[in-house]
């Protein structure tokens, strides 16, 4: 069975850094791509960014509210991703999940993306 | 971006009801649509991909239809289990957008 677990979650002040992980068992770790997904308190989901595994290209994406300041990568030998949240605004404040991607191709061989496994999550919390 | 607007916001339903959730993308977004069912306090799960494949496990009760811009999630027979928040996600490109929710709530 796969898990995910995150951790690094916590307090911090604007302007501040932060690290996340995800731990995954139970999967060939390597093999899949990875997303981030955040739900600010009595808020919706949002999508904060992906990696793609090291056979497609171990590339990141990310939303446009974190490009510039979040970064993912990934550690296949130790099974962990990872989110580095840099320059934390208050509006940063969610909770912070990691999710295995389910992939399926379509037309132009063109990958589409759905989160099929979630970690429990990680709560953020950004203020003075 | 494409956006993704989800109707109604919540609803309440009795148990053994048929009950539809709809979603609509600001372009179209093919049969790129993902469904996600949240209970409180807990992570999302993955209900539907590819706007009607399922993922092992999930109940034949629930069932996904449309295509291009307009999508609906049925629950042929609302059970009490089912209560909780409903998300659409579309899969056709990045960045990855959400719906904004259906809130579930049993009579």
């Amino acid at each position: 069975e796969v898990q995910l677990v995150e951790s690094g979650g916590g307090l911090v002040q604007p302007g501040r850094s932060l690290r996340l992980s995800c731990t995954a068992s139970g999967v060939t770790f390597g093999d899949h791509v990875m997303s981030w997904i955040r739900q600010a308190p009595g808020k919706g989901l949002e999508w904060v960014g992906l990696i793609r595994s090291k056979a497609f290209d171990g590339t990141a994406e990310y939303a446009a509210s974190v490009k510039g300041r979040f970064t993912i990568t990934r550690d296949d030998s130790k099974s962990i991703a990872y989110l580095q949240m840099d320059s934390l605004q208050i509006e940063d404040t969610a909770v912070y999940y990691c999710t295995s991607v389910l992939v399926w191709f379509g037309e132009l061989f063109r990958a589409h993306y759905g989160m099929d496994v979630w970690g429990q999550g990680t709560t953020v919390t950004v203020s003075s | 971006d494409i956006q993704m607007t989800q109707s109604p916001s919540s609803l309440s339903a009795s148990v053994g009801d048929r009950v539809t959730i709809t979603c609509r993308a600001s372009q179209s977004i093919s049969n790129y649509l993902n469904w996600y069912q949240q209970k409180p306090g807990k992570a999302p799960k993955l209900l539907i991909y590819a706007t009607s494949t399922f993922p092992s496990g999930v109940p034949s009760r629930f069932s996904g239809s449309g295509s291009g811009t307009d999508f609906t999630l049925t629950i042929s027979s609302l059970q009490p289990e089912d209560f909780g928040t409903y998300y659409c996600q579309q899969a056709y490109s990045t960045p990855l957008t959400f719906g904004g929710g259906t809130k579930v709530e049993i009579k």
